[in-house]
């Protein structure tokens, strides 16, 4: 058990810039989840998969954002044309199956200038 | 929407009084979880109640989940430094659904 992977743990950009982030999952989880974290605020969900199967995307995640999970595994989370609010933590988490604990990893720290 | 609300926001307590950190949901959970996020960490699962009235112990953390599946609390005995951190519930509306998390409660101990 490896844990959760998250790539880059930085990530510094222009506003207006595109950014991809990476995050594997525990071997065999076959949920996986992104939330987005601000400093003093808990993880606010974003978006969620079972296997390759992306179920539920937040309302209040604008068209900028998507996610995409091909063949089940790692996950990706592309923003388009960043702006200075979407600087925060960017948490991904898995979990065997829906219903169980999640595992978190690290995390990707984005910064919009 | 299902909304998970978290009271107090902030406590500080002297080491070795307790601490309650209560949880409230807009609608009925399935199950409820908790995690703890240290400074600079990322969350890390505690325990998660199913049934109604469920009440776990783990050495000196009590939670509880309320009869009307609604509400759950967290309740520390004699505060250590180590109980530092912040504290979240995450609530489902089904058992497969997405875990919506509260805002938090962030514990400082004072040695």
């Amino acid at each position: 058990d490896t844990g959760v992977s998250q790539n880059p743990r930085h990530k510094i950009t222009k506003r207006g810039q595109n950014v991809t982030f990476r995050c594997d999952p525990i071997s065999e989880h076959n949920r996986l989840y992104w939330y987005r974290q601000t400093l003093g605020q808990g993880p606010e969900f974003l978006t969620y998969f079972q296997n390759e199967a992306q179920l539920e995307k937040s309302r209040l995640l604008s068209d900028r954002f998507s996610a995409e999970r091909p063949k089940g595994s790692f996950s990706t989370l592309e923003i388009q044309r960043t702006e200075q609010g979407d600087s925060a933590m960017y948490l991904c988490a898995s979990s065997f199956r829906g219903g169980e604990k999640l595992f978190f990893g690290s995390g990707t720290q984005l910064s919009v200038l | 929407g299902q909304q998970v609300m978290q009271i107090p926001q902030y406590q500080h307590v002297q080491e070795g009084e307790d601490f309650t950190t209560y949880c409230n949901s807009s609608t009925t959970l399935s199950n409820i979880q908790w995690y703890k996020q240290r400074p600079g960490g990322h969350p890390v699962f505690l325990i998660q109640l199913v049934k109604s009235g469920e009440v776990k112990k783990q050495k000196r953390l009590t939670f509880q989940f309320g009869e009307a599946k609604k509400n759950s609390s967290l309740h520390i005995t004699a505060t250590q430094t180590t109980d530092v951190g912040t504290y979240f519930c995450a609530g489902r509306g089904t058992s497969y659904d997405k875990v919506i998390f509260g805002p938090g409660t962030s514990l400082s101990v004072i040695p």
